[in-house]
């Protein structure tokens, strides 16, 4: 267990209205990232954070937003859900060297009616 | 910029027979190689890594894989399959700025009784 949860782990919204998941580590480190995972297409990044405040974008990250205020939590925000986000979401986290792992939460399962 | 082809979405064995799922990457900088599995419903686990000390690289729960720089490839083997090893895999290549991981499609492997 790497000290990652995630919330909600499963959601059920409507086209239109915003979606924020959340993602919590225990671990105190530096870099935390959001992956979508959809069949055919393996895990893609969407957004990742390297510290409190600082963000970037991923491969993926049209129609999504993310905010760290503080070290141990990572937002990502749809700000108006469509049905090609469905999708079930997984948050990771990493110190932030060559040879470190990164570990991954349990998901989020997403479904945008 | 780095990618993964991971060959085969879908690969069956038989209980007891060898384990090989293939993975190729491309990658302008010395990489550092992952293999992840995925049990239904859960998140990533990491199986092994390679970080360019050892060619050969043990993980957990008797895998292994190869690194070969002339092939640009890392294979995942096992030499014996067994039910429990049914899941999900993911190769991973980390590179370029702030450590992200590009991940392949997956393979899911089914084991036959």
């Amino acid at each position: 267990d790497a000290g990652i949860t995630q919330s909600p782990r499963h959601k059920v919204t409507e086209t239109g209205t915003p979606v924020t998941l959340r993602c919590h580590q225990t671990e105190n480190h530096r870099y935390m990232y959001w992956y979508r995972q959809d069949p055919g297409h393996g895990l893609r990044l969407i957004h990742y954070s390297y510290g409190v405040k600082d963000t970037d974008k991923g491969e993926v990250s049209d129609g999504y937003s993310v905010s760290r205020s503080k070290t141990e939590d990572f937002l990502l925000t749809l700000e108006s859900a469509t049905s090609s986000q469905t999708s079930v979401y997984f948050c990771a986290i990493s110190a932030g060297t060559d040879t470190d792992t990164q570990y991954f939460g349990p998901g989020t399962r997403l479904t945008v009616l | 910029a780095q990618s993964v082809t991971q060959l085969g979405s879908h690969v069956s064995v038989s209980e007891g027979a060898l384990v090989l799922l293939r993975c190729n990457y491309s990658s302008s900088v010395p990489p550092y190689l992952f293999w992840y599995v995925q049990y239904p419903n859960q998140g990533l686990q990491l199986l092994l890594k390679y970080t360019s000390a050892a060619t050969l690289v043990k993980g957990i729960n008797g895998f292994e894989a190869e690194f070969k720089k002339s092939e640009t490839s890392f294979h995942l083997t096992k030499p014996s399959a067994h039910m429990s090893d049914a899941a999900e895999y993911f190769c991973a290549v980390m590179g370029g700025s702030n450590y992200k991981l590009t991940f392949g499609k997956g393979t899911l492997l089914t084991v036959n009784p």
